[in-house]
């Protein structure tokens, strides 16, 4: 499809997992962001990629989460040991350069039990 | 830190009315959004505003932005069913990063 596409669309995971979550980009588009929403709050800033250099993750909670995008395409984001406050729907979005509109992805609902 | 705020956070409102939902922000920002989003679903972008004055429309929806007072508005009019969602505005952090921080979002609810 021609929009961004995000899997799995939902993740159950006991306290403790890991957990990756893929995100596939608007072809072409060089920046990718990642984004937390906890349930009834808008969406947070997790971190940047410009193409596979990560340039900001400041939004990144704790060590346990880490992005990667080595080809400059495809993002995932990993979270270790995942604890309960981790439940939320991450969402990825990707623009065709420094200020253009995000386009977001459907998102991946994780529930830590 | 950019901080950006939205009131009111829930509406209900019967089909055929009028209103607004504001979205204030703390500082300097070089462009503003208003995204969509239903139950379960990801953000639809509704309107880009780029400059002081800016005003759009498409349908029942209209936006404008005030940089000044670092403002910006969302009416709703003659109010739809459809309509029903919540509605977040979100301003461009800038830098090299481009972030967006959102607002808290306005769950919109039109009654028949």
């Amino acid at each position: 499809g021609a929009g961004v596409s995000q899997s799995p669309r939902y993740k159950v995971a006991k306290r403790g997992q890991d957990v990756a979550l893929r995100c596939d980009p608007i072809s072409g588009h060089v920046s990718l962001f990642w984004y937390q929403q906890a349930l009834g709050q808008g969406p947070e800033f997790l971190t940047y990629f410009q193409n596979e250099a990560q340039l900001d993750k400041s939004g990144l909670p704790s060590d346990r989460f880490f992005a990667e995008r080595p080809e400059g395409s495809v993002s995932t984001l990993k979270i270790q040991r995942t604890q309960q406050e981790d439940s939320a729907v991450y969402l990825c979005a990707s623009s065709a350069g420094a200020h253009q509109p995000q386009h977001f992805g459907d998102g991946t609902r994780l529930s830590i039990l | 830190e950019l901080k950006v705020e939205q009131n009111p956070l829930f509406l209900s409102m019967q089909e055929g009315k009028n209103y607004t939902i504001y979205c204030n922000y703390s500082t300097t920002s070089d462009r503003l959004y208003w995204y969509r989003q239903d139950p379960g679903k990801s953000l639809e972008s509704l309107f880009v505003l780029l400059s002081n004055g800016a005003v759009k429309q498409e349908g029942r929806l209209m936006a404008s932005l005030d940089t000044k007072a670092r403002l910006s508005t969302l009416h709703i009019t003659a109010a739809v069913h459809d309509l029903s969602a919540t509605y977040f505005c979100a301003v461009n952090y800038g830098g090299a990063t481009n972030k967006l921080i959102f607002g808290t979002g306005t769950l919109l609810a039109v009654q028949p």
